[in-house]
């Protein structure tokens, strides 16, 4: 079974402060992962793609992997309003070419 | 550079029904990857085409088929619609090779009454 775990929240933040949210997948063996956002009634829009173990920094978002602990997060920093959409996890698991299985995704708030 | 494309926008159709949805692929990109996306819910893998081929296939039913055209476009049908197709439908783009980013359309919000 394919499985992404994400926290669904909310999750509320004040406007600055840093944002953390989590994905965990249950296949060791997968090598690519993504963090995608997603307004409300829009389609979701690749922010980051994380393929080693650590930190990959892109301006004010962090992605951080430990495939050891199959766990993938994401930090926003510096979080504005317009920072406000559900985070998508996706996972492309191995032997399943180019197929990517998406966590439910966590709706974040920051609040001004 | 051209981004993904999906028409129509908006569908309403009956239980019953046949329907058919339409995906422009991103310049450059030789794979196209389908998903329904309910309320509340992430995006559902239905299935991926490559070269023309279906290249995987998600927990749907056969009355979800598909095709791949040469210029890379593709179209989702749908036969026999029922009450819990209505969803968002999302057409994503990528290449045939590593990182393997995808990339979506707007999607086609599908209502079945």
């Amino acid at each position: 079974q394919k499985e992404v775990e994400q926290n669904s929240g909310p999750l509320s933040v004040p406007e600055g402060a840093i944002a953390s949210l989590n994905c965990t997948y249950s296949d060791r063996g997968s090598q690519s992962f993504f963090w995608y956002r997603q307004y409300s009634g829009k389609s979701p829009e690749l922010i980051m793609s994380i393929y080693s173990n650590g930190d990959k920094e892109d301006g004010r978002f962090t992605a951080q992997l430990n495939k050891a602990s199959q766990y993938v997060s994401l930090l926003i920093r510096d979080s504005q309003p317009s920072d406000s959409a559900t985070y998508l996890c996706a996972v492309n698991y191995p032997n399943t070419g180019n197929q990517f299985y998406f966590g439910t995704g966590t709706s974040l708030t920051v609040i001004p | 550079e051209t981004g993904v494309t999906q028409s129509p926008t908006h569908l309403i159709k009956t239980r019953g029904q046949q329907v058919t949805l339409r995906c422009s692929s991103q310049s450059g990109h030789n794979t196209v990857s389908w998903y329904q996306q309910a309320l509340g819910q992430g995006p559902q893998f239905i299935f991926q085409y490559y070269r023309e081929e279906e290249n995987g296939r998600g927990n749907f039913p056969p009355r979800f088929s598909g095709l791949q055209f040469p210029n890379y476009s593709s179209e989702l049908n749908v036969n026999a619609l029922e009450l819990d197709d209505s969803a968002l439908y999302l057409c994503a783009s990528s290449e045939a090779a590593p990182p393997y980013e995808q990339y979506f359309g707007p999607g086609t919000r599908l209502t079945v009454t």
